[in-house]
């Protein structure tokens, strides 16, 4: 089983600041996922990389995956208090028929 | 913008009990999952379908479970004889083509509860 590790657990911030949010493995994925997961309901997509080395960005959100496809970040730049929110990053790896692998999630709390 | 729809949003069953939780995907997507996400933990890979057959599943995918597309629009899953360990939120999710490569989008999920 492939394990992917996000770090921070948790994180509080005041509105304005920078945070960053990391994703790692031992395991190479094909691709790897990002989503945003609010209380009660389910995951929603925010990013999808597949290119080892690629960035992208959504609005104030910018995401890179790792060279060697092993790891992943999530950078979000002068946070607001509607970033609030559990981010979780999920991968596929090359071998399977599109099981993902999800991290345990960082939850993210900015502050007015 | 389309989704996945889930219903119920709640199920409370006896323990021993069949529960079939049903799921409609997003209507041009090709490739159906289950997960489940019991609460405090990660979110676990169940089961995928493609082609009207299963494609992969979990060691969490036992006897007790199975999955169906009874319609061009439906997909399901049943939990023959309910545990108490069954208690999850269970999502389903789908793509358009193999999820390696085709983002998963998800339902927001039933709360099965087993008293």
């Amino acid at each position: 089983t492939q394990l992917l590790e996000q770090s921070p657990q948790f994180l509080s911030i005041q509105e304005g600041e920078n945070l960053t949010v990391y994703c790692n493995s031992s395991s190479v994925f094909s691709s790897l996922q990002w989503y945003r997961q609010e209380p009660g309901e389910g995951p929603v997509l925010l990013v999808t990389v597949v290119t080892g080395g690629e960035v992208k960005k959504l609005k104030r959100l910018t995401f890179q995956f790792g060279d060697a496809r092993k790891d992943s970040s999530l950078h979000i730049t002068a946070a607001q208090p509607g970033d609030t929110g559990l981010y979780l990053c999920a991968g596929a790896s090359a071998d399977s028929w599109g099981k993902l692998q999800f991290g345990a999630g960082t939850q993210v709390v900015v502050t007015p | 913008e389309p989704e996945v729809t889930q219903t119920p949003s709640h199920q409370v069953t006896q323990m021993g009990q069949e529960v079939i939780l049903r799921c409609v995907p997003i209507s041009n997507h090709l490739y159906f999952y289950w997960y489940r996400q019991i609460l405090g933990q990660k979110v676990e890979f169940l089961v995928s379908f493609y082609n009207n057959e299963i494609s992969e599943k979990s060691e969490i995918f036992d006897d007790q479970f199975s999955v169906e597309r009874p319609d061009g629009s439906n997909f399901t899953l049943k939990i023959r004889s309910t545990k108490l360990e069954d208690s999850a939120m269970y999502f389903c999710a789908s793509s358009e083509v193999s999820g390696g490569l085709s983002p998963q989008h998800f339902g927001d999920g039933t709360r099965l509860s087993i008293l």
